[in-house]
């Protein structure tokens, strides 16, 4: 069974461009979660789906920064324009409503320059 | 975001010896709680989790829980240098969301 596909594992950029981030979540799993994790502030919930709805988006840090879960098997993170401080690694995680266990996907790099 | 505190470490123990993780959180109404592994360069993955007061035991890790000090632990005995990683603690106020603290490196010494 494939676990949470995360896509790119790596992305690099330049100040003021349009990132989009990719999630496929795990076959069954109606659950979904976008985190950023850096050195200082550690893994940071952006926002999470139940059921493709957003239900907590209070972690976005601005406007720049959206997401869409358009299907129960896809979800995208999107930040326009990015900055340097938007580097990190975003991690993408999926779990049954309720089910309280988290699997992560591989995560993306992000280097804004 | 609910606060969850760590001790960013790093720990280190000797091979064969008992790692002691700990881990507070702020938020009173907490009902579940989560111990994550990280290595270098990886995602996190799940070892323990915990609901209620006391311990729990699963192989060589014991989760521990206090809801009156909103504490919890993780205690890994005979540790080995595969258990060189960082710890995450995570907490769940309900509602199927999931914070985590910033995690304590630990390091096994052979």
């Amino acid at each position: 069974d494939a676990g949470v596909i995360q896509s790119p594992r790596h992305e690099v950029t330049e100040m003021g461009q349009e990132v989009t981030l990719r999630c496929k979540p795990i076959s069954g799993h109606n659950s979904l979660f976008w985190y950023r994790q850096t050195m200082m502030r550690g893994l940071e919930l952006l926002i999470y789906f139940n059921n493709n709805v957003p239900i907590d988006d209070s972690g976005m840090p601005e406007d720049r920064f959206s997401a869409k879960m358009p299907n129960a098997s896809f979800s995208t993170l999107k930040i326009q324009p990015s900055e340097p401080r938007d580097s990190a690694v975003y991690f993408c995680a999926s779990s049954r409503v309720n089910g309280g266990k988290l699997f992560f996907g591989s995560g993306t790099q992000l280097s804004v320059l | 975001q609910k606060e969850v505190e760590q001790n960013s470490g790093p720990l280190s123990v000797p091979e064969g010896a008992i790692a002691s993780l700990n881990c507070t959180y702020s938020d009173r109404g907490s009902q579940s709680f989560f111990w994550y592994r990280q290595y270098s360069g990886k995602s996190p993955e799940l070892i323990m989790s915990i609901y209620s007061n006391g311990d729990k035991e699963d192989g060589r890790f014991t989760a521990q829980l206090n809801k009156a000090s909103q504490y919890v632990s993780l205690l890994i005995r005979d540790s080995q240098p595969s258990d060189s990683a960082t710890y995450l603690c995570a907490v769940s106020p309900g509602a199927n969301n999931l914070f985590f603290g910033t995690g304590t490196r630990l390091t096994v010494i052979p």
